[in-house]
């Protein structure tokens, strides 16, 4: 069975503080790992996709990286805009092409 | 504005009545997908439609049903509703299971069931 688990479950920074977030998976064949962003009551909206061991892609303050356990979500001086629900999931080589979700880390950055 | 959009936004039902909440997309996407987000439990997937005229159970398919009624449109169905259904239902669409720059949610639908 596919396994996403986030940590922490909640993360409070101040402005400027960079962090980063965890997100460990177990998978039978991984065919993507995805980076979300859910703002409160709307639907996620998509960040990134890694798709091999040592990939690493960036959109402004935000860097996604992979190994073959994990992925972390870095953020680098972050700003009260970046405060949301990031959300990781994974996609598995066979069977349903849905993809199974962690239960996200809640991010909070204070001016 | 395109995307996927979802109907209706907000619904209370009460114990065993029935609904249907509606899906449509306009980008032509082959895959459509119904999850629902609960508290502490994040997204699960509780159907999807590879392509028209197809559907498969996911993770918590029990006590709901589906219809792919054409490419645009896919429809969940709760028959009997029960309180532990309340949640937050999201369709999504992707065109066929990449899950990327192309793939989209819609806003939600809010379903309380007492």
């Amino acid at each position: 069975e596919d396994q996403v688990t986030q940590s922490p479950e909640a993360l409070r920074l101040q402005e400027g503080e960079s962090s980063s977030l965890n997100c460990s998976y177990t998978v039978s064949g991984l065919r993507g790992l995805f980076w979300y962003r859910q703002d409160p009551g709307k639907g996620p909206e998509f960040l990134f996709t890694l798709y091999s061991a040592g990939e690493e892609k960036e959109k402004e303050r935000l860097k996604a990286t992979l190994t073959k356990k994990e992925s972390f979500l870095h953020i680098t001086a972050p700003k009260p805009e970046d405060s949301a629900t990031y959300l990781c999931a994974v996609q598995a080589g066979g069977g349903a092409d849905g993809l199974t979700f962690g239960k996200g880390t809640h991010l909070i950055i204070q001016p | 504005n395109a995307g996927v959009t979802q109907t209706p936004k907000f619904q209370v039902l009460k114990t065993g009545q029935s609904m249907t909440l509606q899906c449509a997309q306009d980008m032509n996407h082959n895959s459509m997908y119904w999850y629902r987000q609960d508290p502490g439990m994040g997204l699960r997937l509780i159907y999807y439609s590879a392509s028209e005229g197809t559907t498969d159970k996911g993770e918590v398919p029990n006590g709901y049903n589906v219809s792919r009624l054409n490419k645009r449109e896919f429809s969940l169905r709760l028959e009997s509703a029960a309180p532990s259904q309340t949640s937050v239902y999201f369709c999504a669409s992707t065109p066929g299971g990449h899950w990327d720059t192309e793939a989209f949610f819609g806003q939600g639908t809010r379903l309380t069931v007492v």
